[in-house]
């Protein structure tokens, strides 16, 4: 089964908003990265925290990891409709050798 | 700099046909991934390799073998074709597997 799974499944909001992601996963991790895909294209990295790291940022985008609850949540400030796509939080576990495992992502609609 | 890059974009197969798919990154790394997408979910791992040479397992290896036989190439085989393996293909690698992972653009599979 997956190891992290996005909540919401989808999310449409007025541009200018901000958009929250969440991702739970299952296991102990190393670090929890999120993507963002465009509508049938490849993944594109978008910001990696490490599992002793609780929050970080890069641009609009805040990060923060829970370790406890072993979940992460992703934030788009300002949305802009550029920003519409599937998002997807990403992990790889403390007891493998290293797989990078996707969550089942959330579709993000930014209404211009 | 190329980055990651998949052959073929497209291709449809009959039920029972072979085919192989190649990803070839030009960036030196370890780490090499084949992923499937289909319709409304994230990315369920194939098989991956962590260096020359070396194969593993994913989440769903079943139908589907890999091989590594140079550093910057990574194949992914179809001996037997099946609907069910109808799906976008995506390969990735990374420097490390704890790090950012670079995706290519995909390969749309049909099964007919």
């Amino acid at each position: 089964s997956q190891q992290g799974e996005e909540d919401p499944q989808a999310l449409s909001i007025q541009e200018g908003e901000n958009a929250t992601m969440n991702c739970s996963y299952k296991t102990s991790i190393n670090n929890l990265q999120w993507y963002r895909q465009n509508s049938g294209r490849g993944l594109v990295h978008l910001i990696l925290i490490r599992s002793n790291e609780r929050e970080k940022h890069s641009g609009r985008l805040r990060v923060t990891l829970d370790t406890s609850k072993k979940s992460s949540s992703l934030l788009i400030t300002a949305s802009r409709a550029a920003d519409t796509a599937s998002y997807f939080c990403a992990t790889d576990r403390m007891d493998s050798s290293y797989k990078l495992i996707f969550g089942s992502g959330t579709r993000l609609l930014v209404r211009p | 700099n190329a980055g990651v890059t998949q052959t073929p974009k497209f291709r449809v197969l009959k039920t029972g046909q072979s085919m192989t798919l190649l990803c070839a990154q030009d960036m030196n790394h370890e780490y090499m991934y084949w992923y499937r997408q289909d319709p409304g979910m994230g990315l369920r791992l194939i098989h991956y390799s962590v260096g020359e040479g070396t194969t593993a397992k994913g989440e769903v290896p079943d139908g589907y073998n890999v091989s590594r036989l140079k550093k910057q190439n990574f194949l992914l085989g179809l001996e037997s074709a099946a609907p069910s393996q109808t799906s976008v293909y995506f390969c990735a690698s990374s420097l490390t597997g704890e790090g950012k992972a670079f995706f290519g653009q995909g390969t749309r599979l049909t099964v007919v």
